[in-house]
Parts: C-alpha cells; sequence; structure tokens
C-alpha cells in the first residue's frame, strides 16, 4: 500500500504570492492533518480534517486555510507569502478506532524568497 | 500554555545505551508520543504511551509517569543508523491528528 504521497516536493515562491500543497493519505484514513516545521524545530500544528471537516486549527493567520475532498486527500493554500513561511510543510494521516499513530508524508519543502 | 521540553543534542557511541527525556505542560494529555526523523525525512513513528509505566519495541522502550509529566525514550544497542532527530509529541486531544511536538533531540552515534 502506498504511504501518505505529497506534492510537490520542493518549491520556491515569491514574497506575496499564493501556494497550494497537496496530501493524499493511506487508503481508509479519513483524518489528514498538516504541520510546519521550521529547520531546528519540531513540528506545529497547522490543521486536522476528519470527513471533510475542520476538526482543529493551530495558532497560525487567516492566510493559511486548508480543505478535504471527498475522497479524503487534502489541500494547504497559504496567501501573501512571507519569507518566514519558507519550511518543511508536513502532511499526516490517521485511522480510526484504536488509534495510536500518525503517519507522515515526506513533505513539501517551500522556500519563500 | 503549552511546551514540551527535551534535550537539543546526546551523543553515544556505537552499541551504547541512551535515554532522551521529554518533560510536558499541555492543556490535555492522552497520550505521549514518539517520532524519529532522518535529516529531510518523514517523521516515523516508534512508540505511544497512553498509561504509566514501559513499553518495549525492539531495541527502543518508552516510559511515561503521567503524575510527573515526564517520559522517556530509551535506545539500546545503538547502531550508526540510529542518528537522527527525536521527537516527543503530546496527544492532547483523544486523537492523533492534532500532535504538539517537542523541539526535537539530535542523537549523534559514533563509532
Amino acid at each position: 500500500d502506498a504511504g501518505v504521497t505529497q506534492s510537490p516536493t520542493h518549491l520556491i515562491k515569491t514574497r506575496g504570492q499564493q501556494v497550494t500543497l497537496r496530501c493524499s493519505p493511506i487508503s481508509g484514513h479519513k483524518s489528514v492533518s498538516w504541520y510546519q516545521q521550521v529547520l531546528g524545530q519540531g513540528p506545529q500544528f497547522i490543521f486536522q480534517y476528519y470527513e471533510k471537516e475542520e476538526r482543529g486549527r493551530g495558532n497560525f493567520p487567516d492566510r493559511f486555510s486548508a480543505r478535504q475532498f471527498p475522497n479524503y486527500s487534502s489541500e494547504l493554500n497559504v496567501n501573501a507569502l512571507l519569507l518566514g513561511d519558507s519550511a518543511l510543510y508536513l502532511c499526516a494521516s490517521s485511522g480510526t478506532g484504536d488509534n495510536t499513530e500518525a503517519f507522515f508524508g515526506q513533505g513539501t519543502r517551500l522556500t519563500v524568497v | 500554555g503549552q511546551s514540551l521540553e527535551q534535550p537539543s543534542e546526546v551523543t553515544a557511541v556505537e552499541g551504547a545505551i541512551v535515554q532522551i527525556n521529554c518533560t510536558y505542560q499541555t492543556s490535555g494529555f492522552y497520550g505521549l508520543s514518539w517520532y524519529q526523523q532522518h535529516d529531510g525525512g518523514a517523521p516515523t513513528f516508534l512508540s505511544y504511551n497512553a498509561l504509566d509505566g514501559l513499553e518495549e519495541t525492539g531495541r527502543f522502550s518508552s516510559f511515561l509517569s503521567r503524575s510527573d509529566s515526564y517520559g522517556y525514550l530509551l535506545l539500546q544497542e545503538l547502531q550508526m543508523k540510529d542518528s537522527a532527530s527525536y521527537f516527543c509529541a503530546v496527544d492532547g486531544s483523544g486523537n492523533t491528528g492534532k500532535l504538539i511536538f517537542g523541539q526535537g533531540t539530535t542523537l549523534q552515534v559514533k563509532p
């Protein structure tokens, strides 16, 4: 089975631009979460979506938005990019029931110049 | 606020045992997870403790004391491939879709 897949793997954008990152969860997983990981730090929670509804939002500005599609894939959008948005954006999916493990994708490395 | 504290760096030699501690202060607590991340890679799950005590999985063990808001990851028989960053993460909402991560501990294993 394929793991969590993210696209693109790398991206370079200019300040002020907008970016869309994509994530496909593990088959059967209905929960998708997004994290931002700045170099040298731990991942920071941005959003969780479950069954197409937002289940949680971290401490990020409104420039960050996300959605989940009927097939449980997800997009993260960031508007009006700032230099400080440069980071590794990680997507994680998790199943239901006795759920103790989050499965992470390889991430999208976003560089804002 | 919510915070997790873990050492920033640890160095050990091949074959040794190393313990990475984690103390947490969060508004909710359902369990403590540990993740490994190699440079530029995806974090991978190592363990999850919901109850006090020790959980053992091969060379890795994880411990939790809820009353002390403390846990640790124990790595035995260290191998070079264990050189990576290790993160503790609190599940504060009862589902692992919303994890609060520590800053990470960089483990360097030397020959």
